[in-house]
């Protein structure tokens, strides 16, 4: 399968925990996002890289929530300290820089904050 | 104003039917637009982008109106498998940053 993977795909944590969620994206594309998405909502951007540089990351985000994609490959979102208003789907984005920036979405990682 | 707007629905329509939907945005230096289509608990799937001259594939339609700032998805000849939620999505001027609109429900009835 070459579409865009993401691990896990369920995370049940405790509040004050810290979790690591990872995304794979389309293997020939450049640019990768990352989105929350809650019950009824369309999904919220967090954050964009284009390889391995971080151009775009949302005010709303606060600084419990890093990025990283240290080799332009893989991405992984990382939650500090987590609380119970973090519980989302956790969804990640992949496109080529080439072409109109569709973007193909993974299954994504659903956080469940107790 | 909202920065993306749809919507909610639910909009009912019987096998058949023609439906549309609209999406207003706000940032007038918004260049890409896109509809998306999720069914439940699933992840977003891309339906089509959305040109300034407009677009078709099969039985729906896309189009862009810049003036009025607002995007429109056209589904022709509804089957039960349309039922989902069309979400569409802009590019903030000048950004990265993708705004998707809450999402519009559609369900198409026998």
């Amino acid at each position: 399968d070459t579409g865009v993977s993401q691990n896990p795909r369920h995370k049940i944590t405790k509040r004050g925990q810290n979790v690591t969620f990872r995304c794979d994206p389309i293997s020939e594309h450049n640019r990768l996002y990352w989105y929350r998405q809650t019950l009824g909502q369309g999904p919220e951007f967090l954050t964009y890289f284009q390889n391995e540089a971080q151009l775009e990351k949302s005010r709303l985000l606060s600084d419990r929530f890093s990025a990283e994609r240290p080799k332009g490959s893989f991405s992984t979102l990382e939650i500090q300290r987590t609380e119970q208003g973090d519980s989302a789907m956790y969804l990640c984005a992949s496109s080529a820089s080439a072409g109109g920036d569709e973007q193909y979405f993974g299954p994504g990682t659903r956080l469940t904050v107790t | 104003r909202k920065e993306v707007e749809q919507d909610p629905g639910p909009f009912n329509v019987p096998e058949g039917a023609t439906v549309a939907f609209n999406c207003t945005y706000s940032n007038s230096a918004s260049q890409s637009f896109f509809w998306y289509r999720q069914d439940c608990r699933k992840e977003p799937k891309l339906l089509m982008s959305v040109y300034s001259s407009g677009n078709e594939d099969g039985r729906f339609t896309a189009q862009l109106n810049r003036a009025s700032q607002y995007i429109s998805l056209l589904i022709r000849d509804s089957k039960l498998s349309d039922s989902a939620t069309y979400l569409c999505v802009v590019n903030w001027g000048g950004t990265y940053k993708y705004i998707f609109g809450t999402g519009t429900r559609l369900k198409v009835l026998a």
